[in-house]
């Protein structure tokens, strides 16, 4: 496709379990991003890639969450043991550099139980 | 911290009557875009303004790029329920990655 891929679109799961988010971005984008958005608020700045390597993690919350880029490609970010407090939208955006626009994915909508 | 403040956090007006939102930081940008987030969606970019004292119109949307490149104003002439969204401002510092602003949340009344 031509737009930001993500998926699941929504994952509802049990507090303590493991969930593994995917994004695909856009083809040739360099630059992917991770943002994290409660209900009614604005982005949560979580991590961003260049290529395949992390710059910037220092928007992660816990040492519950990662992430992982490969082949300058497909994303994931996975969140261990998770909290209720992770319930969230939990958004991807690719660019071609790191000071272009972004382009967003429409989230995965993360409820924990 | 960079640090982009966007006001109001919140406002509520009714359709046909005009507004303006805005977005100030202390740093100057190289850059500042403007982008509109929908409900169930993710932001859509609405436009980058460069140069300082620049204005671009997008039909009733009129975007202004301070002087200083140091804020930015969107002003929505008669809005309609469909202007109904998260309005949020970025810029990136120097050639670090975008920061995004705090947001205003925009509801149109019918």
């Amino acid at each position: 496709g031509a737009g930001v891929s993500q998926s699941p679109s929504n994952k509802v799961t049990e507090k303590g379990k493991d969930v593994e988010l995917r994004c695909d971005p856009i083809s040739g984008h360099t630059a992917l991003y991770w943002y994290r958005q409660r209900l009614g608020q604005g982005l949560e700045f979580l991590i961003y890639f260049q290529g395949n390597s992390a710059p910037d993690k220092s928007g992660l919350p816990s040492d519950r969450f990662s992430a992982e880029r490969t082949g300058e490609s497909v994303s994931t970010l996975t969140i261990q043991r998770t909290q209720q407090e992770d319930s969230a939208v939990y958004l991807c955006a690719s660019s071609l550099w790191t000071d272009q626009p972004q382009h967003f994915g429409d989230g995965t909508r993360l409820s924990i139980l | 911290t960079q640090l982009l403040e966007q006001s109001p956090q919140f406002l509520s007006i009714q359709e046909g009557e005009n507004l303006t939102v805005y977005c100030n930081s202390s740093s100057v940008f190289s850059s500042l875009q403007w982008y509109r987030q929908e409900p169930g969606e993710g932001p859509v970019l609405l436009v980058t303004v460069v140069t300082g004292g620049e204005v671009k119109k997008l039909k009733r949307l009129t975007f202004q790029f301070g002087d200083a490149r140091k804020d930015s104003s969107l002003h929505i002439t008669a809005a309609q329920p469909g202007d109904t969204g998260l309005y949020l401002c970025a810029g990136p510092f120097g050639n670090e990655k975008l920061t995004f602003g705090t947001g205003t949340r925009l509801t149109i009344i019918p």
